[in-house]
């Protein structure tokens, strides 16, 4: 089955900086890839998916990348703010197939952005 | 706005306790999903169900059961309750299988 590897498990940054972080996959016929937020005490929430046609996609100050070659991708937010903190999820599914959609998770990621 | 409404924020149950966990959505969405989630190992995919009446076994199965009788409720059930079952368990429901989930609140469950 497929598995999904995270890093860092934690990050730090200050207020203003980038953050980074990045999930390996080991299936390559995975072809959805979302991103998920989890705030202290509640739901994950996504905040970004790409699929596999497309290298790039972009949101306001968050972004994804995928290389299907290495089979990595990786999220990228910038000029962070303190309500960025959060725990942050990667995860992969194959969408056609008869896997219904199921996605494996990443470990996750708590960033902190420190004012 | 879809709604994902798990029945139980918290729960404390005894070792060797048949347990539920209630999960219901309210937009007609085909597939549901059971997930734990721990410190440390992400979220886990317990079961999950592409439509009525079926369901698949996923990452980590055992000593839990599913039901999916109706389209919006997929139900967990923990056929007896263990310590190493105390967890996070999350419920989500998607659309279709290239379409994000919508997650529940989660039940935090405590077997003692």
């Amino acid at each position: 089955g497929e598995n999904v590897e995270q890093h860092p498990s934690t990050l730090s940054v200050q207020e203003g900086d980038s953050a980074v972080i990045k999930c390996t996959y080991s299936d390559s016929a995975s072809n959805y890839f979302p991103w998920y937020k989890q705030e202290l005490g509640k739901r994950p929430q996504l905040i970004i998916d790409i699929r596999s046609n497309v290298g790039e996609k972009k949101d306001q100050r968050i972004a994804v990348t995928l290389n299907k070659t290495a089979k990595h991708f990786s999220l990228h937010i910038t000029e962070t703010q303190p309500e960025d903190s959060a725990v942050y999820f990667c995860a992969a599914s194959d969408a056609g197939g008869t896997s219904y959609g199921k996605l494996t998770f990443g470990q996750g990621t708590i960033l902190t952005v420190h004012p | 706005d879809v709604k994902v409404t798990q029945s139980s924020r918290y729960l404390v149950k005894r070792t060797g306790e048949k347990v539920f966990l209630e999960c219901v959505q309210d937009m007609d969405h085909e597939n549901m999903f059971w997930y734990r989630q721990d410190p440390g190992l992400g979220l886990r995919l317990i079961y999950f169900s592409y439509d009525v009446k079926m369901k698949e076994k996923g990452d980590i199965p055992e000593g839990y059961s599913v039901s999916r009788e109706k389209k919006e409720r997929f139900s967990l059930i923990l056929e007896s309750a263990s310590t190493n079952q105390t967890s996070m368990y999350l419920c989500a429901s998607s659309l279709r299988a290239d379409y994000g989930y919508t997650f529940g609140s989660g039940t935090r469950l405590t077997v003692v």
